[in-house]
């Protein structure tokens, strides 16, 4: 059973739309996270949940919006979608805040 | 705010040609600090974490170690297998300490 699931794995789309990439988790983890991997292959930090709350979140356009419906899900819309918005997108979970993150397979977005 | 820097940027090893790999961080307080392995086209794979200066983790042919400033991935006598992109990760214990923050990775490869 795939631990942290995304779906889907490819995202192609025309500047303006809006789109979601689903997150699921069965590892009864209680933190999930989204981060943006760049084409320089630089990770970094977009938002987390913890208990159903956002905790952080980071100089993200307010165009990205997370959404958790439970503690397993952690889902990500972003609206009037830019070319600059082209990356994967990672999601991954962790028990409490001090442990190794658990990654998905990421999403590859491409905005044309 | 926390500041990863990995060196090399890229390493080609012969099959079998021991070396390492760095990790300089700055933190506020360090809750721990985490190596990552991620191949082509998938999420970054969890390998070690470290929590204080002296601490040393192994698997298999990998090594990671700790000081106060940096962190080194031993790689002994290495495989083709063992070719990858490995990221270095700091946990703080500062404002956003849900967060991991990552390096730009050292890209791995192994020649037989």
């Amino acid at each position: 059973d795939t631990a942290v699931s995304q779906t889907p794995k490819y995202l192609v789309t025309q500047m303006g739309n809006d789109k979601s990439i689903k997150c699921e988790q069965n590892l009864g983890h209680d933190t999930m996270y989204w981060y943006k991997q760049d084409s320089k292959k630089f990770l970094k930090i977009m938002f987390s949940y913890n208990n159903k709350e956002l905790i952080i979140n980071e100089t993200v356009p307010n165009r990205f919006s997370p959404k958790s419906p439970d503690k397993a899900h952690l889902n990500l819309h972003i609206n009037s979608l830019e070319l600059g918005d082209s990356a994967v997108y990672f999601c991954a979970s962790s028990q409490g805040n001090n442990y190794g993150y658990t990654f998905g397979s990421g999403t590859r977005l491409t905005v044309v | 705010e926390d500041q990863v820097t990995q060196s090399p940027e890229a390493l080609r090893l012969q099959e079998g040609e021991s070396s390492s790999l760095n990790c300089s961080y700055t933190v506020s307080g360090l809750r721990g600090l985490f190596w990552y392995r991620q191949d082509p086209g998938k999420g970054p794979e969890f390998l070690f974490t470290l929590y204080s200066a002296g601490e040393e983790k192994e698997k298999e042919r990998l090594k990671a170690t700790l000081t106060k400033k940096e962190s080194f991935l031993h790689i002994t006598a290495p495989k083709p297998e063992d070719s990858a992109t490995y990221l270095c990760a700091v946990q703080g214990t500062g404002a956003g300490s849900y967060q991991l923050t990552f390096g730009k990775g050292t890209k791995l490869s192994v020649i037989p």
